[in-house]
């Protein structure tokens, strides 16, 4: 069964860092999404991403953040300047359809535990 | 906000149908209804989804009432790998927002 799959599954970085967090959707969907998941604390929408362009971002996606979809198979996320605050897990999604009134059936990924000290 | 009201846990003996509720008074006529759970440290899991019918697939059903106000998940044999964090959702935007769910415990 296809998945999505996300590297590295952990990830330790000094403060002020640049991070790169990568993930590969499945192969024929359309739609991707990353969501982080602070420890202890709910899954929130990062950013998605459609048609090489960001449909929609949260707060939270300020300008240390960045998207790209290099090739046509890897989704990645950039944290240009990593905080103590952005240790989390991230999530990587995608989805092939977004139906119309729905979010879509979004497959994730098993994530990446980035820790910033 | 999460636009779905759920109860903070519920418990359910192993080999019993798990029924997990969930209000959405005021979801619009095309807003789909889905089910997604996190089992601990894992990605969230997409369970199922309807809009108006019931749904039934090899993980689970989902009931919904017929003023669509509310719904049910049922998970017809409960295993203990079935213990995770159950979300209802209900948007109708492409993103998920995700509440804090239904932690459900499977007890042996």
């Amino acid at each position: 069964e296809p998945e999505v799959t996300q590297t590295p599954s952990h990830q330790v970085t000094q403060m002020g860092q640049e991070v790169i967090l990568r993930c590969v959707p499945i192969s024929n969907h359309l739609y991707f999404y990353w969501y982080r998941q602070i420890l202890g604390q709910k899954v929130e929408f990062l950013v998605s991403f459609y048609n090489n362009e960001i449909s929609e971002k949260s707060e939270i996606f300020d300008d240390q953040f960045s998207v790209e979809r290099p090739d046509g198979s890897n989704f990645t996320l950039k944290i240009r300047s990593t905080k103590l605050e952005d240790s989390a897990m991230y999530f990587c999604a995608s989805s092939l359809l977004r139906p119309r009134g729905g979010v879509g059936t979004q497959y994730f990924g098993p994530g990446t535990r980035l820790l910033v000290l | 906000d999460a636009k779905t009201t759920q109860p903070t846990s519920m418990d359910c003996a192993e080999g019993r149908a798990a029924n997990l509720p969930c209000n959405h008074s005021t979801i619009s006529g095309n807003e789909y209804v889905y089910w997604y759970r996190q089992i601990h440290s894992q990605g969230p899991q997409y369970i199922i989804h309807g809009l108006k019918n019931n749904e039934t697939n090899e993980m689970a059903s989902l009931i919904i009432t017929e003023d669509r106000k509310s719904s049910t998940l049922i998970l017809p044999h409960a295993t203990l790998r079935d213990t995770a964090v159950y979300y209802c959702i209900v948007d109708g935007d492409d993103k998920i927002i995700f509440g804090k769910g239904t932690r459900l415990h499977i007890l042996p």
